[in-house]
């Protein structure tokens, strides 16, 4: 099984300011056998947001393919077993919990999520 | 708009039965990749198990053997059959699609792009 661990476990950010989600694979999860951070292979992972008592609601996929409809302020990237989910400017409405999950094999396994709260 | 309502969740002894159900409108479940993840409360989410929609399914290890997923076709329902409850087994239980992508020659259903708002299973005598 694929361990996803998240960190930090919580973040405390300022309205405006940039927040960087760290999210770690225990393997690889590129979609090539064989994945160099200079080659061009989709990652099989997916970010999530949650805000409480609502569904998660899918920010990024490939790693860094933003889903329909979600702002530009949250950008994905990383490769292999690394990634970061990137949010320039908080708004108000960011402050939730974020997930990160992957899909590159059996079964799919999701991070311990991490909360971002306001400062 | 494609849109999931999961129902059927409620409290039941340990060692009891339930079925899960999620109605879906604007998308069709027998030709879409459906699975169910659960959250435990306060809880990470937890995938638990996918039905493709060629008939495949897969489950996490925690409930083989005695979840199993299903549809209909012509209610347009996806089912998650619980046997054997336990008492870690409760958890608001949500419905969700995704598209699918190709990993290494295989099919694998990718983000979860549709969610239900969940329905609440508990475990407890």
């Amino acid at each position: 099984e694929i361990v996803m661990t998240q960190s930090p476990a919580t973040l405390s950010v300022s309205p405006g300011e940039r927040a960087t989600l760290s999210c770690r694979a225990s393997q690889s999860i590129c979609s090539s056998l064989s994945c160099r951070p200079s080659q061009n292979f989709t990652s099989n992972l997916a970010w999530y947001q949650q805000k409480p008592g609502q569904a998660p609601r899918l920010l990024v996929y490939g790693a860094s393919t933003r889903a329909a409809g979600i702002p530009a302020r949250f950008s994905g990237s990383g490769s292999g077993t690394e990634f970061t989910l990137t949010i320039s400017s908080l708004q108000s409405e960011d402050f939730a919990v974020y997930y990160c999950q992957q899909y590159n094999e059996w079964p799919l396994t999701f991070g311990g999520g991490t909360k971002v709260e306001v400062k | 708009e494609e849109q999931v309502v999961e129902s059927g969740g409620t409290l039941v002894q340990p060692g009891g039965s339930l079925r899960l159900s999620c109605a879906a409108s604007g998308l069709t479940v027998s030709g879409s990749y459906m699975s169910w993840v659960r959250q435990a409360p306060g809880k990470e989410l937890e995938w638990v198990s996918t039905l493709y929609n060629g008939g495949s399914t897969y489950f996490a290890d925690s409930v083989k053997g005695r979840f199993t997923i299903s549809r209909d076709y012509s209610k347009n329902i996806l089912y998650l059959q619980m046997n054997g409850l336990r008492a870690e087994d409760t958890a608001l239980y949500y419905c969700a699609k995704s598209s699918w992508t190709m990993v290494r020659g295989l099919i694998m259903p990718d983000g979860f792009d549709i969610w239900g708002q969940g329905t609440l299973v508990t475990v407890s005598s």
